[in-house]
This record gives structure tokens, C-alpha cells and sequence, in this order.
């Protein structure tokens, strides 16, 4: 079965710390794994992209890596800030059939000042 | 970078009344268009995928004559919610693609039925 599942389900930083979001999937056939941004009351934001073949790919302050044998990716924040306040899902596209995004439930993440 | 406008962003509305959804892509022509469903602290759970100039294609449990979609151009798909009762009450997102390009989000509708 294709899932996707992400931890932790929540987390509250101080601003200016780091943290790691996890994303685990069992997806395959695999063809990519984006990470998104979503502010509460809006719509999901493409953070990264990552193929098969990638292992780390830096937006920013964001980086994401892929671990395409374990099927593991995780998403790094540096620095944070209080905007960085918001639910960051994974997102796993698998290669067949029109339906074909697995999404994660999210982490929502809090920085409070 | 491509942009789908969802309009509108927030609808409160009796029980039993009809409310359209409005899914615009703004800069590309969306061959596909796709209909979330998001509960509070969910993710997101699809509904409907809409080819335009065809019927869209409906997840299962999702009720077509509940959701009424309609992809009549390559920029505009619409979601109708039919007799709408307060389960209803969701975020409703869209997101458009064209070909095998990545889907871009709209920024949601708020229903709200009383």
C-alpha cells in the first residue's frame, strides 16, 4: 500500500533554533518527493523537489535529503524564524496513473519568539 | 512560476443552499485540474480529477451529484457543492497542472454552512 507518513506530528521551536521534519514512504513506483509549506488557511507552497537520483537540495534556508534506498527524506530548517510557523507536508509522486500524489499528513511545526 | 487563483477564499452559507467553488490557472493552460478536501489538521484528501472538456473522475466515496465539477476551458474548473449541509463544512483547494508539469496549489476556500 502507498503511504506516506511524516514525524513528528507537531513541534514548537524557539526562534532561531533548527529542526528536522521526517517523511517515510513506501510509495513505489517513485518518481519524485517535494516538500510543501502550508500557512494556515492556505494553499500548499512548493519548498523543494527531489528525484531519485538527488540526495540534498537547499532552498534557503530549507534543505531537504533523500534517501531513495531507505525511502526516508527529511527536511532541515535552519535559523528559524517566527514566519516559518506553518505545516510542512511531504508530498511523494509515484509514476503511474493520474492519481498519483501520496501526501503526507504534515508537521506543524510553532516558533515562538 | 505559475499561479491558480481560487475564488472565492471564504463562503458562510445557510444549510440546503448551493455554493460554487471558482479554480482559475493564470498564466498556463491546466490540461488537468484537481479537487482537495482538507479537514483541520488533515491532510489533504482528493476528491476529483477534472480533464478538460471531459467528466471529471471522481474518488471513491466522493458523491458526483454532491460535487459538481465542471473543466469547461483550460483555465477555469469549478466545484459546486450541492444542498450543502454543515458536514460539508472543509477547506476545499484546487490545483492545476499542464501535461506532466507539477500541480500548482490555489490558496483555498473556507466553507463554512450553518
Amino acid at each position: 500500500k502507498n503511504q506516506v507518513e511524516q514525524s513528528p506530528q507537531s513541534l514548537i521551536i524557539l526562534e532561531g533554533k533548527n529542526c528536522t521534519l521526517q517523511c517515510n514512504y513506501t510509495v513505489s513506483p517513485f518518481s519524485n518527493l517535494r516538500w510543501y509549506k502550508q500557512d494556515t488557511g492556505r494553499g500548499p507552497v512548493s519548498l523543494t523537489i527531489m528525484t531519485f537520483s538527488e540526495n540534498t537540495k537547499s532552498n534557503g534556508r530549507y534543505t531537504a535529503t533523500l534517501d531513495a534506498d531507505t525511502k526516508q527524506s527529511s527536511l532541515h530548517i535552519t535559523a528559524s524564524q517566527l514566519s516559518d510557523s506553518a505545516s510542512y507536508i511531504c508530498v511523494v509522486t509515484g509514476k503511474t496513473g493520474a492519481n498519483n500524489l501520496f501526501f503526507g499528513t504534515g508537521t506543524r511545526l510553532t516558533v515562538i519568539p | 512560476g505559475a499561479v491558480v487563483s481560487q475564488h472565492p477564499s471564504r463562503v458562510i452559507c445557510k444549510s440546503g443552499t448551493s455554493v460554487k467553488i471558482e479554480c482559475r490557472s493564470l498564466d498556463f493552460q491546466a490540461t488537468t485540474m484537481f479537487w482537495y478536501r482538507q479537514f483541520p489538521k488533515q491532510s489533504l484528501m482528493l476528491m476529483a480529477t477534472s480533464n478538460e472538456g471531459s467528466k471529471a473522475t471522481y474518488e471513491q466515496g466522493v458523491e458526483k451529484d454532491k460535487f459538481l465539477i465542471n473543466h469547461a476551458s483550460l483555465t477555469l474548473s469549478t466545484l459546486t457543492v450541492t444542498s450543502a449541509h454543515p458536514e460539508d463544512s472543509s477547506f476545499y483547494i484546487c490545483s492545476a497542472r499542464m501535461g506532466d508539469q507539477p500541480q500548482h496549489f490555489g490558496d483555498g476556500t473556507r466553507l463554512s454552512i450553518l
